[in-house]
């Protein structure tokens, strides 16, 4: 079982759509979950982080983390095609150096 | 903008040569990773790095070294190479701040290498 698993893809919403995005995870010592997106050619950049179970919210995205069944969201509203892109999640624990990645949700937000 | 700079960007190689990947960071960062990105698959640890001289092996570590003799500098070598290594490969940093540690990655623009 990988650790981190995340829907494929890919995703095509219209504009303005809500989308939801997920990731489940196996191990239950992750502390630290974070949204990256990644445009076509770029490395993947931060979008946002969460500590341990709950939500964040930054302008149209909320990212939401439930630790009991180790599932973690992210909430995408009012969709722009400059969403287009990957997203990955990603979890650290801090007795690890290491980040493990999903392997990415492609999205296409259509005008 | 995370100081990271990935050469070459793009390479085209031969089976069984030796190819070397630099990534240079300018913040004096002490965790840099390198990661090697294919479809289906997303973002796989090859090798990281917590200091001068001081590297481990991430998941996919096989036909892989690593070197790192300054703070700024973090290479990837591929002894021989074969054609399941062409792949995007991206360095990132993780920077730590005080008591802020939280695994949050900055990466590089990637470097394309295609072994035929």
């Amino acid at each position: 079982q990988k650790e981190v698993e995340q829907d494929p893809g890919p995703l095509s919403v219209p504009e303005g759509a809500i989308v939801s995005l997920n990731c489940t995870y196996s191990n239950s010592a992750f502390q630290y979950f974070m949204w990256y997106r990644q445009y076509s050619r770029k490395g993947p950049e931060l979008l946002m982080y969460t500590y341990s179970s709950g939500n964040k919210e930054d302008g149209r995205f909320t990212a939401q983390v439930d630790k009991s069944s180790k599932y973690i969201s992210l909430f995408i509203r009012d969709s722009q095609p400059s969403d287009s892109a990957t997203y990955l999640c990603a979890t650290f624990e801090t007795s690890y150096d290491k980040v493990i990645f999903g392997p990415g949700t492609s999205l296409s937000v259509i005008p | 903008d995370a100081g990271i700079t990935q050469s070459p960007r793009h390479k085209v190689t031969e089976t069984g040569t030796p190819v070397t990947l630099r990534c240079h960071q300018t913040e004096n960062h002490r965790y840099m990773y390198w990661y090697r990105q294919d479809p289906g698959h997303g973002l796989r640890l090859i090798h990281y790095s917590y200091g001068v001289k001081d590297t481990d092996k991430g998941e996919v570590s096989d036909g892989y070294s690593v070197s790192r003799s300054k703070t700024e500098d973090f290479l990837l070598t591929l002894e021989s190479a074969t054609s399941s290594q062409t792949s995007v490969y991206f360095c990132a940093i993780r920077k730590i701040s005080g008591h802020r540690n939280t695994g949050e990655l900055f990466f590089g623009e990637g470097s394309r290498l295609t072994v035929l």
